[in-house]
């Protein structure tokens, strides 16, 4: 089955710890996303990547790191330097059609 | 990406029909309409695309005024599972799939039984 996969699905980490959430899709979609999602709000946009070796921050990319050494693979850090990373993650992709497939995302909480 | 503008939240019950209504009064001339579903705890799920009239899958249908300014998500005969939050979105098709997406608050639609 083609698709995206994310992992893990709760993730829990001490204050001050960075922390790489996984995300991995095997639809050969060039492009990669990755969202946070606070309760109640809508998502917005952290890093994302039109193609392999290159990313763009979004609207919130401090205090968070990407890599996209391979077309299929597109790992966010989540570092000490950002002040209220629990929140809801969400990776996406997308090809040649209009719209963008979602993985199942990772539920970070810190302490 | 031009703004939207949806209700915070709607009511209805199962079997009828749910008109979600979005504003856009900014849309570019190359900016296509698209509306996805996300339930909670779960990645956003696309539903429906257009640019102009109607357009209708096994799903939805989606109505364009001429001026497309607005659109309607319409949900026929909707069930308990169709509970969920709605988000539309603007931005050119060539780059709608490529480029990021800006996802408002949406609109909370509750189906009763």
């Amino acid at each position: 089955d083609g698709g995206i996969t994310q992992s893990p699905k709760y993730l829990f980490r001490k204050e001050g710890q960075n922390v790489t959430l996984s995300c991995e899709q095997n639809l050969n979609h060039d492009a990669m996303y990755w969202y946070r999602q606070d309760p109640g709000q809508g998502l917005r946009l952290i890093y994302y990547s039109q193609i392999v070796n290159d990313f763009q921050k979004g609207d919130i990319a401090e205090g968070y790191s990407v890599s996209r050494e391979k077309k299929e693979s597109f790992p966010l850090t989540v570092t000490s330097a950002q002040k209220n990373p629990t929140a809801f993650y969400l990776c996406a992709s997308s090809g040649q059609k209009p719209e963008q497939y979602f993985g199942p995302g990772t539920r970070l909480t810190v302490t | 990406l031009a703004k939207t503008t949806q209700p915070i939240s709607m009511d209805s019950y199962e079997g009828q029909e749910v008109n979600i209504t979005c504003s856009h009064n900014n849309i570019a001339t190359n900016d296509y309409i698209t509306w996805y579903q996300q339930f909670p705890s779960q990645g956003p799920r696309f539903i429906i695309q257009g640019y102009k009239t109607k357009v209708t899958n096994e799903v939805a249908s989606l109505f364009i005024p001429a001026d497309r300014k607005s659109s309607t998500l319409s949900l026929p005969r909707v069930s308990l599972s169709d509970t969920a939050v709605y988000y539309c979105l603007v931005g050119g098709r060539g780059d709608t799939g490529r480029r990021a997406l800006t996802f408002g608050s949406g609109t909370r639609l509750q189906v009763q039984p």
